[in-house]
């Protein structure tokens, strides 16, 4: 049973280009939620998607934007890199529905640097 | 605004003895509070949770405590392992009202190392 998967591991951006990052959840997860994680801090909550549709968003711009597809897969979307954006964006599954979402299993994480 | 706090960066254990891990949190609306286990290049992976009607919860060497009124928890391992060594989150659920879709509020992290 696979867990969560993310692609690439590691890119390089310039600043002002778009980036997009993947992910897919653990079989039998419908929910897909997104983190940052800059250097020597905690995972920043971006936002959740459920049943295609962003259900919760974290303190980011619109800048940041996601999506997710009917087999559950996301895509996280950041246009307009800065340097700042530099970070381990980190994916995370979980089963949704309307019960409180307790365990997320999280993937191995994207590190994207922006030059 | 940091509502989770992990006060220490660092904490240095020998083998076999006791690690104690603290978190405060501001957010009396969070209501139940996770433990995350983080090694280089790999995700955040689950190790223990609570429930805000519940002051302890064990799971083998591992025992998270809750002081709901100092807002306040704090995970114990006990004998502490030299794999133990990594970096320890704790992280918290809020309910404001609703259901709190799993969004969560993480601390800054603390880097546990485990001496033989």
């Amino acid at each position: 049973d696979a867990g969560v998967t993310q692609s690439p591991t590691h890119l390089i951006k310039t600043r002002g280009q778009q980036v997009t990052l993947r992910c897919s959840p653990k079989s039998g997860h419908d929910t897909v939620s997104w983190y940052q994680q800059a250097l020597g801090q905690g995972p920043q909550f971006i936002f959740q998607y459920y049943e295609e549709e962003e259900r919760q968003r974290g303190n980011f711009p619109d800048r940041f934007s996601g999506h997710q597809f009917p087999n559950y897969s996301s895509e996280l979307n950041v246009n307009a890199l800065l340097l700042g954006d530099s970070a381990l964006y980190l994916c995370a599954s979980s089963f949704g529905g309307q019960a409180v979402i307790t365990e997320a299993f999280f993937g191995q994480g994207t590190r994207l640097t922006v030059v | 605004d940091q509502q989770v706090k992990q006060n220490s960066p660092s904490l240095s254990v020998q083998e076999g003895r006791i690690s104690i891990l603290n978190c405060d949190y501001t957010n009396s609306m969070f209501d139940y509070f996770l433990w995350y286990k983080k090694y280089p290049a790999e995700g955040p992976t689950f190790l223990i949770s609570i429930s805000s009607i519940k002051d302890k919860n064990e799971d083998g060497r591992f025992t998270v405590f809750l002081n709901k009124s100092a807002k306040h928890l704090s995970l114990h391992i006990v004998p502490s392992q030299p794999g133990d060594s990594a970096v320890y989150f704790c992280a918290a659920l809020g309910n404001a009202g609703g259901t709190s879709y799993g969004k969560l509020t993480f601390g800054q992290g603390t880097i546990l190392t485990v001496h033989p």
